[in-house]
């Protein structure tokens, strides 16, 4: 059962590079999202996703893009990195087409740790 | 309350002690509270959700309870044990969103 895959597990960036974190699940969840995880702040939710072709913003969405061309697979766009956004980002899916409002936990990746200098 | 606000922070008990954390929530438009365990280099996973009032849910010796109309839940852990060292987080379902906690971070001493 692979659940949720995130690729890469870690990533070193420079200033201005751009890259995609990649998140797919097997378990044909309507809805995805991504967090990232700083100290002392909590998860935050950077984009979600209620199905394929369907995305919209969460708390912290500047810097990044999202895509949804499948229901499987949901990348995350880092345009021109900043140092600010080096944290650790979460892809998490559920069952639940509104999202995870009713019995329907989230289902989370095993995490991308990315370092920008 | 606007956010998910857990306390304490951190705690440290005794192998076999029991302990409680709290997690206060907005109370409007309230859709679901849910728990997570989450251990050091590993990813969170779901304890319970809770959605109705008076709600309790049990798994072992973790158990939760659910008040919605004042805003919070308790997560009990009877005869706390090694392996109960990770965070704990709380986060309110919305509608297609859920926000979390800082999260209480337990350490149980042998």
């Amino acid at each position: 059962n692979a659940g949720v895959t995130q690729t890469p597990k870690f990533q070193v960036l420079k200033t201005g590079q751009s890259m995609t974190l990649q998140c797919a699940q097997d378990m044909n969840h309507e809805y995805m999202s991504w967090y990232r995880q700083d100290p002392g702040m909590g998860l935050r939710l950077i984009h979600y996703s209620v199905g394929a072709g369907i995305t919209d913003q969460g708390e912290v969405p500047n810097g990044y893009n999202v895509s949804r061309s499948t229901t499987e697979d949901f990348p995350l766009r880092l345009l021109s990195a900043a140092p600010s956004q080096t944290s650790v980002y979460f892809c998490a899916s559920s069952s639940d087409r509104v999202g995870p409002v009713d019995n329907s936990p989230l289902h989370f990746g095993n995490g991308t740790r990315l370092t920008v200098t | 309350i606007l956010n998910v606000e857990q306390s304490p922070q951190s705690l440290h008990v005794q192998e076999g002690d029991s302990t409680n954390f709290t997690c206060s929530f907005p109370s409007s438009n309230f859709y679901a509270l849910h728990w997570y365990r989450w251990e050091t280099a590993k990813s969170p996973e779901a304890l319970f959700v809770m959605t109705l009032n008076g709600d309790e849910k049990k798994k072992g010796r973790i158990s939760a309870t659910l008040n919605t109309k004042e805003g919070y839940s308790y997560l009990y852990i009877k005869g706390s044990q090694p392996e109960d060292s990770a965070t704990y987080l709380c986060a309110s379902g919305g509608y297609q969103k859920v926000t979390f906690g800082t999260g209480t971070k337990l350490q149980v001493i042998p």
